[in-house]
């Protein structure tokens, strides 16, 4: 079966520090893969998603980028960190096979920039 | 920002009874209709989807009514239980794209 791990699970870090949030999939073959940020009182906020190695499709300009350096593993980063940049981030995937599916969620991580 | 939007932000019902939670969307070119749940600190969890050739789709408790006219799409929960108390969120699927787009969340509670 599949699974997908997401980690760390909170993570507190000062303004102007980087950042490096880690997903990877288990069980499955050329995912796609999202991100998305989720901030209080708000719904699901697409940041990026990705059909395959190396490919990033950015849905939001901001202060964080995403990379794919394995076909499983989907990595949130950011050079300095914001205030604004708290908040609940989450990963997801679902099968690319060109059919309507429904994506998969991690549990989460919960970022707070003091 | 996001182009699926819900009506209520908070629902609140008695136990027992049949919740209803709305949501509107705007790209008519999405063909793929998702309902999620999630409790307080996880994820998201699938509840339901319904395809733009359906409008409507049953699972076990919960309804799905797509009405691609005024664009419109609702999740019913029948005898609705402690248990369902959570944000439910819909979401949609771009046609043409990989893209997953989701709405503001309604959160419902369910009282004793």
């Amino acid at each position: 079966s599949q699974t997908i791990h997401q980690w760390p699970a909170t993570l507190v870090q000062p303004v102007g520090s980087p950042l490096s949030l880690e997903c990877t999939v288990e069980g499955t073959s050329n995912p796609n893969l999202y991100w998305y940020r989720q901030a209080a009182g708000r719904g699901l906020q697409l940041l990026f998603y990705s059909i395959g190695i190396g490919q990033i499709s950015s849905e939001v300009p901001q202060n964080l980028s995403a990379s794919r350096p394995q076909d499983r593993q989907f990595i949130l980063s950011s050079k300095k960190l914001l205030l604004s940049d708290s908040g609940f981030y989450l990963c997801a995937w679902k099968a690319l096979t060109g059919i309507n599916t429904e994506a998969f969620f991690g549990q989460g991580t919960r970022l707070t920039v003091v | 920002g996001e182009s699926v939007g819900l009506h209520l932000p908070t629902l609140s019902v008695q136990e027992g009874d049949n919740s209803i939670i709305n949501c509107a969307y705007s790209n008519s070119a999405s063909d793929y209709f998702i309902w999620y749940k999630q409790e307080s600190g996880k994820g998201p969890q699938f509840i339901i989807d319904i395809r733009s050739n359906m409008d409507k789709r049953q699972g076990q408790r919960v309804t799905v009514l797509l009405n691609k006219t005024v664009k419109h799409l609702s999740l019913q929960i029948a005898a609705t239980q402690p248990g369902d108390s959570a944000v439910y969120f819909c979401a949609e699927n771009q046609g043409g794209s990989e893209k997953l787009v989701f709405g503001k969340g309604t959160k419902l509670t369910v009282n004793p």
